[in-house]
């Protein structure tokens, strides 16, 4: 099925250091969600947006919903070493019990 | 609270045995789903169930087989699978409120599942 184009695929960082990653589509999404998921386990719901533009935080993490809602970018502050798994990115179209389309993903791998 | 449980948590079985994976939330939602995921790859959509009713089948094959006894549960009944179906299964809730509202879905833990 369809994935949106995440980047980077994967990073290594230093404890400390702030990281950007990002989402792009050809399509229009009305929800852009980031998600987080640790190895063996579920993805955890990070950060919803739900309007074009809209910046929103959730501690050390923020994300942006682009302008022209085909796009969507994650930036962590001062990583931690607990900040180390794979980060998705998805994509909603309005209506109901509708489909996640989710990005290809970007493991993020912290060194301190 | 945003929980949705899934039992058993690892689960190995034979290519002719019947096993199900059980999912379970008490949030209220009126949405469930089951997502299949290899490794390093994200989710990939199965089912969808909206106020129990399947509403999406996304051409899966009929060795898996979904059920939806009430709002709070999804199952997901398995018969003759292949080593090729071994993944880690997903169950996501969501409010399923009026159309055109944002449906945020909240996923389990998942089910690590292996065909031998």
């Amino acid at each position: 099925g369809q994935q949106l184009n995440q980047s980077p695929q994967s990073m290594f960082i230093q404890e400390g250091e702030d990281v950007s990653m990002n989402c792009t589509s050809s399509s229009i999404f009305n929800t852009w969600l980031w998600y987080k998921q640790d190895p063996g386990e579920g993805p955890v719901l990070l950060i919803a947006l739900y309007k074009a533009g809209e910046l929103t935080s959730n501690g050390r993490l923020t994300a942006q919903f682009g302008i022209t809602r085909k796009d969507s970018f994650l930036n962590i502050s001062a990583s931690i070493p607990s900040d180390v798994g794979i980060y998705f990115c998805a994509g909603q179209s309005t209506g109901t019990a509708s489909k996640l389309t989710f990005g290809t993903g970007t493991r993020l791998q912290v060194t301190l | 609270d945003t929980e949705v449980t899934q039992t058993p948590k690892h689960l190995v079985m034979g290519m002719t045995n019947k096993k199900s994976l059980k999912c379970e939330q008490h949030m209220g939602h009126r949405a469930m789903y089951w997502y299949k995921q290899k490794a390093k790859k994200p989710p990939e959509l199965m089912f969808v169930y909206s106020y129990e009713k399947l509403s999406i089948n996304e051409s899966v094959p009929s060795r898996f087989s979904p059920e939806c006894p009430n709002s709070s549960l999804l199952n997901l009944h398995l018969h003759a699978l292949q080593p090729e179906d071994s993944a880690l299964y997903l169950c996501a809730s969501s409010q399923a409120g009026t159309t055109g509202w944002a449906d945020t879905q909240y996923f389990g833990p998942g089910t690590r599942l292996t065909v031998l």
